[in-house]
């Protein structure tokens, strides 16, 4: 039934060391995101893609990196996490832009940097 | 730039009171969508509702209600007969049309609790 999936549910980091998120989706959506989420705020989109078109956001900081090998998987690469890197890292998923558009999210991969 | 604000960071009531959650947008085009998500405390975002600029009727789907009123960019939720169920966070979204993905700009979110 899932129909877009985030592994680990909670990964734990320490300064520094390169971590990567994953998620997958079953639904065959174009469009795949990926959003940070701080304690007790709203997300926050750090890029997506558009089928293998990738579009970053302008405040998105280079520690931050995706890829999207095929349809199905994306990830979320954070080069060198610090401590402010601690947050909820949502991924969702949606067709083309259209007027019955709207986006799936999954549950979320909850990042602990020490 | 758009901007979606709602001003009520927390809201706590009693099961089977109603409550209304707020949400004011502001943006510059002239064709956009409104979005609803729950967050639960599982954490994954749940859509509840799209709604078009074009269409300003107001919409009730069981015990959720949705007043959209162009003239105050305004779109706020009413849950009617509120359950501990509902206790979650709601964002309220917007997102103009765009050629390369739905951009969401998200309302810093409604805390709702609901006491048994």
């Amino acid at each position: 039934d899932a129909m877009v999936i985030q592994n680990p549910r909670y990964q734990v980091t320490q300064f520094g060391k390169p971590v990567t998120l994953s998620c997958s989706q079953t639904l065959n959506h174009n469009v795949m995101y990926w959003y940070q989420q701080k304690s007790s705020q709203a997300p926050k989109l750090l890029f997506h893609y558009y089928d293998k078109d990738f579009n970053n956001e302008a405040d998105t900081p280079d520690n931050f990196q995706s890829r999207r090998p095929n349809t199905s998987f994306c990830f979320l690469d954070i080069r060198s996490p610090g401590l402010g890197d601690a947050a909820m890292y949502l991924c969702a998923t949606s067709t083309p832009p259209g007027p019955l558009n709207e986006q799936f999210f999954g549950p979320g991969t909850r990042l602990t940097v020490l | 730039a758009q901007k979606v604000t709602q001003a009520q960071t927390e809201i706590s009531v009693v099961e089977k009171e109603d409550v209304t959650l707020d949400c004011v947008y502001e943006t510059r085009d002239t064709t956009y969508y409104l979005f609803w998500y729950k967050q639960p405390p599982s954490g994954e975002l749940v859509f509840l509702i799209r709604r078009n600029s074009f269409d300003e009727q107001n919409e009730i789907s069981g015990r959720y209600s949705w007043n959209f009123q162009k003239s105050t960019s305004s779109f706020n939720f009413t849950i009617t007969a509120s359950q501990v169920v509902d206790s979650a966070v709601y964002f309220c979204a917007l997102s103009p049309p765009r050629n390369a993905g739905n951009m969401l700009t998200f309302g810093g979110g409604t805390r709702l609790m609901v006491k048994p």
